[in-house]
C-alpha cells in the first residue's frame, strides 16, 4: 500500500511569512495527525482528526496555526505568520482507528524560518 | 498529562544485546508503542503492548509492566542498521504521547 505522503519535503521562509504543508494519508485511514518534532525530541501532537472533525486541537497554537481536512482525506496545516521558533519537522501520520492501531508517518516537512 | 522517561543515548557492539527502558505516568492507560526513527526519516512502528508480559518479534522484543509503569525494548543480535532513535509512546486517555527517544549507536 502507498504510505503517507507529505509535501514539500523542505521549506525555507523568512519570519512573518505564511507557509502551508500538505498531507495525503493512507487510503482508508480515517484518523489523521499532525505532529511537530524538534531535533532530539519526540513528536508532539498538534492536532488529531477523526474524518473531517478535529477531535483534539488542544496543543495547536491557534493564534498562528490552522488546519483543515476537507472531505476527510487530505489535510493542510498552515502557519501565518511564521516565527523563528517554528523551525522544526512537521510530521503527518494516519491510522485506521485510534485504540491500538499503529500510526503510519510520512517523511515530514523540514521547516526553516530565517 | 503524561510523563515519559527514557535514556538519551546508548552504545553497543555489533552482535550484542541492548535493552532500552521506558518509564511512564499516565491516566487511562490504553497501550504502549515502540517506534524506530533513523536520522532524517519518519518513525516506523516496531511493537505494541497493552497487557503485561513480553511480545517477541524476530530480533526485537518488548516488555510491559502496567503496575510499575515500565516497559523495555530489547534488541538482539545488533546490526549496524539498528543505529537509530527508539521512541517510547504511551496511549493515555486515547491520546498518544512520545518520549524524547533513545539514540542507539551500534559499533563494529
Amino acid at each position: 500500500e502507498a504510505g503517507v505522503v507529505q509535501s514539500p519535503r523542505y521549506k525555507i521562509i523568512e519570519k512573518k511569512q505564511p507557509v502551508a504543508f500538505w498531507c495525503n494519508p493512507i487510503s482508508g485511514h480515517n484518523t489523521l495527525y499532525w505532529y511537530l518534532q524538534n531535533l532530539g525530541q519526540g513528536p508532539e501532537l498538534l492536532i488529531r482528526y477523526e474524518n473531517e472533525e478535529a477531535v483534539d486541537d488542544s496543543q495547536l497554537p491557534k493564534d498562528r496555526f490552522s488546519a483543515e481536512r476537507l472531505k476527510g482525506v487530505d489535510s493542510t496545516l498552515k502557519i501565518q505568520p511564521a516565527e523563528l521558533g517554528d523551525s522544526a519537522v512537521y510530521l503527518c501520520a494516519s491510522s485506521s482507528y485510534i485504540n491500538n492501531s499503529p500510526l503510519h508517518f510520512g517523511n515530514g516537512t523540514r521547516l526553516t524560518v530565517t | 498529562g503524561q510523563n515519559i522517561d527514557q535514556p538519551t543515548e546508548m552504545t553497543a557492539t555489533e552482535g550484542a544485546i541492548v535493552q532500552i527502558n521506558c518509564t511512564y505516568q499516565t491516566s487511562g492507560f490504553n497501550g504502549l508503542f515502540w517506534y524506530q526513527q533513523h536520522a532524517g526519516e519518519a518513525p516506523t512502528f516496531l511493537s505494541y503492548n497493552v497487557l503485561d508480559g513480553l511480545e517477541e518479534k524476530g530480533r526485537f522484543s518488548s516488555f510491559l509492566s502496567r503496575s510499575k509503569g515500565y516497559s523495555y525494548l530489547l534488541l538482539k543480535e545488533l546490526q549496524m542498521k539498528d543505529s537509530a532513535s527508539y521512541l517510547c509512546a504511551v496511549n493515555g486517555d486515547y491520546k498518544l504521547s512520545f518520549g524524547a527517544g533513545t539514540t542507539v549507536t551500534v559499533r563494529a
